[in-house]
């Protein structure tokens, strides 16, 4: 199985601040159709996951601006710009690509 | 608007069998894959299962962990989809999701507990 390593399991940010998060998997994401299946969702406290961010750096419907994903192949990286309130939970990134898709181990975002 | 609602989940003994279905509205349900994914408490979700679209012949792949075991299968008349769970084990408690694709809607999920 691919495995996913997420980098740091908990962050403390102030509202207004940006924060990175790092996956990187242990093999290379590249699908042989060149695409890249790597997802980033949030699970805020008490609800369902929802996902923000697919094939790297698109951006789901609704989703705000702040949130941007980059990278490739086996390095990847989420950064929220100016994190709001609502922002807190546990983001995860899940790779697509190879059987079975696995997630990473999280990374919880708290708010100071 | 796309809904999912699972339903199906309790407390079953080790051993048992449970049938977890998932009730989806709001999309040509033939065009899309479909997957469960479980979630034990305060732990890592995890992938279990997709059943393609008609397009791919409504086919399956498994986590090898779950293989044999669980079995994905749609109703495609009446837009359900299905997770058959036999030989149930205390690791296999957990919150269980039905997702449209891989993560973009997802279920509210229910609880499925194995213990005696």
């Amino acid at each position: 199985d691919v495995v996913m390593t997420q980098t740091p399991p908990s962050l403390s940010v102030a509202i207004g601040q940006s924060v990175s998060i790092s996956c990187k998997s242990s093999q290379s994401l590249v699908a042989s159709d060149k695409n890249t299946y790597l997802n980033w969702l949030l699970q805020s406290p008490g609800r369902s996951p929802k996902r923000l961010i697919y094939q790297v750096s698109k951006l789901d419907s609704g989703v705000p601006d702040r949130f941007s994903g980059s990278g490739s192949e086996k390095d990847f990286t989420l950064k929220i710009s100016r994190v709001e309130a609502e922002d807190l939970g546990v983001y995860y990134c899940l790779q697509g690509t190879h059987l079975p898709f696995t997630f990473g181990s999280g990374t919880k975002l708290e708010i100071k | 608007e796309v809904k999912l609602l699972e339903s199906g989940g309790g407390l079953v003994q080790p051993g048992g069998s449970l049938r977890l279905s998932c009730a989806a509205s709001g999309f040509t349900f033939t065009d899309f894959y479909m997957s469960w994914i479980r979630q034990p408490p305060g732990k890592t979700p995890e992938w279990l299962g997709v059943i393609r679209n008609k397009a791919n012949g409504y086919t399956t792949e498994y986590k090898p962990s779950v293989k044999g075991r669980f079995t994905i299968s749609r109703d495609n008349i009446q837009n359900i989809l299905y997770l058959q769970m036999n030989t149930l084990r205390a690791e296999d408690t957990a919150i269980y999701y039905c997702t449209r694709g891989l993560g973009l809607y997802w279920g509210q999920g229910v609880m499925v507990t194995v213990s005696s």
